[in-house]
């Protein structure tokens, strides 16, 4: 089973601030998928990023893929209250000619206005 | 367009009570479907899925089922609960494109507190 570690797992920034969240594993990923999960909600997904070295834009957030497609980072520009939230990273593994996705435990972000 | 209801949005139960959440797509045929319980704002654990009618996986021993009488409808069940099964049920469904990276789509969860 692929363990998807997440770094950190509580962040606390002011608005305006910066800040970089990490996704990693021992294994290569097949792909990968950031989502956004507020209180009480389901997740949303934010991204799927599939190729080493791919990198997305998302407005203020920038998505990048290791070349060695074991590790993933989220940056986020200028973070906002709105942006305050649960990240997690999933990746799929195969099972019965399907595709299982599996999480890591998620960054708790929280920007104070 | 595809959405995804899911049912209640909170529920507090007494210990060894039963318990039935359901969830429906619509918008969609054949998805596959998973159930992923989330504690305290953390990582999702799956707990079930499924590919197709009747086709139930569990990934993890339990006291907790699953059923998926139709195509679109997901249900997951508890004969007795436990104090442990206290937690944040989401289910969700991706399209059965065989692909790797298809998203999945969750309800906005259950919120089940057993007492």
């Amino acid at each position: 089973t692929q363990l998807l570690e997440q770094s950190p797992q509580f962040l606390s920034i002011q608005e305006g601030e910066n800040l970089t969240v990490y996704c990693n594993s021992s294994s290569v990923f097949s792909s990968l998928q950031w989502y956004r999960q507020e209180p009480g909600e389901g997740p949303v997904l934010l991204v799927t990023v599939v190729t080493g070295g791919e990198v997305k834009k998302l407005k203020r957030l920038t998505f990048q893929f290791g070349d060695a497609r074991k590790d993933s980072s989220l940056h986020i520009t200028a973070a906002q209250p709105g942006d305050t939230g649960l990240y997690l990273c999933a990746s799929s593994r195969p099972s019965g000619g399907s595709y299982i996705p599996t999480f890591g435990r998620g960054t708790s972000l929280i920007v104070h206005p | 367009s595809q959405t995804i209801h899911q049912w209640p949005a909170t529920l507090v139960q007494p210990v060894g009570s039963p318990l039935s959440l359901e969830c429906t797509v619509e918008g969609t045929s054949n998805p596959n479907l998973y159930w992923y319980r989330q504690a305290a704002g953390r990582g999702l654990q799956l707990l079930f899925y499924s590919v197709g009618i009747g086709q139930i996986s569990s990934e993890v021993p339990q006291n907790l089922s699953a059923s998926r009488p139709q195509d679109r409808q997901f249900i997951l069940s508890s004969k007795k609960l436990l104090l442990s099964d206290s937690g944040f049920y989401l289910c969700a469904w991706s399209p059965r494109t065989g692909i790797f990276n298809s998203p999945l789509h969750f309800g906005n969860g259950t919120r089940l507190t057993v007492t």
